[in-house]
């Protein structure tokens, strides 16, 4: 299947600062791309839609400027935390659509983030 | 918009028993529903899919069935072994749109 990398895998931060983390298709292009958090034990909770080349459609209860999405290309979104805080702490996870696999859904491996 | 509905939240079985996992979609126009399986820690998997043509797939010990009428779709996994042991999640989606996750279900296999 498709190859969707994420990094870091793992941050820890002090709170006040920011945080960028990566999401890139490797093997194919994807227009759009998806931002979930999760909490222990529960489900993806979908945060924003990444749209390359315009901005992000976010979801309900999600702060645009909190959570800073850029699609720069059509193999890369970022997600960045700005002023991060302890409750920002959780498991990112992106994904991709793979139109080329009959619009199959790959993840990325997630980023475990850690605000002090 | 879709709404998907999981059950049940935890599932424990004997190890080569069965286990089932049903899901229930709103959104007559969605088409596709994978599911993927999630080990602690890690990126979830997709181990199986089906779309709304047809109403049965399988691939080894997984199946998946889904009943458009009804507006739900089940994952079977015969055989059970210790490694199935994971959280799995269903999801609903239609052509250009997001996916529509359930809540997910905790699968236990006791050896």
């Amino acid at each position: 299947g498709a190859v969707v990398s994420q990094h870091p895998s793992r941050v820890i931060c002090k709170s006040g600062t920011s945080v960028k983390i990566e999401c890139r298709s490797l093997d194919f292009q994807a227009t759009t791309m998806f931002w979930y958090r999760q909490f222990p034990k529960q489900s993806l909770m979908l945060m924003a839609t990444s749209n390359e080349g315009s901005k992000a459609t976010y979801e309900q209860g999600v702060e645009k400027d909190k959570f800073l999405i850029n699609h720069a290309s059509l193999t890369l979104s970022t997600l960045t935390v700005t002023s991060a805080h302890p409750e920002d702490s959780s498991f990112y996870i992106c994904s991709a659509r793979d139109q080329g696999s009959a619009g199959e859904l790959f993840f990325g491996e997630g980023s475990r983030l850690t605000v002090l | 918009g879709e709404n998907v509905e999981q059950h049940p939240s935890t599932l424990s079985v004997q190890e080569g028993d069965s286990a089932v996992i049903k899901c229930t979609y709103s959104d007559s126009a969605s088409n596709y529903f994978p599911w993927y399986k999630q080990e602690l820690g890690k990126r979830p998997q997709l181990i199986i899919d089906i779309r709304s043509n047809v109403g049965e797939k399988k691939d080894q010990r997984i199946a998946v069935t889904l009943n458009k009428t009804a507006k739900h779709f089940s994952l079977h996994i015969t055989e059970t072994q210790p490694e199935d042991s994971a959280v799995y999640f269903c999801a609903a989606s239609s052509p250009g749109n997001q996916f529509y996750f359930g809540t997910g279900t905790s699968l236990t296999v006791i050896p």
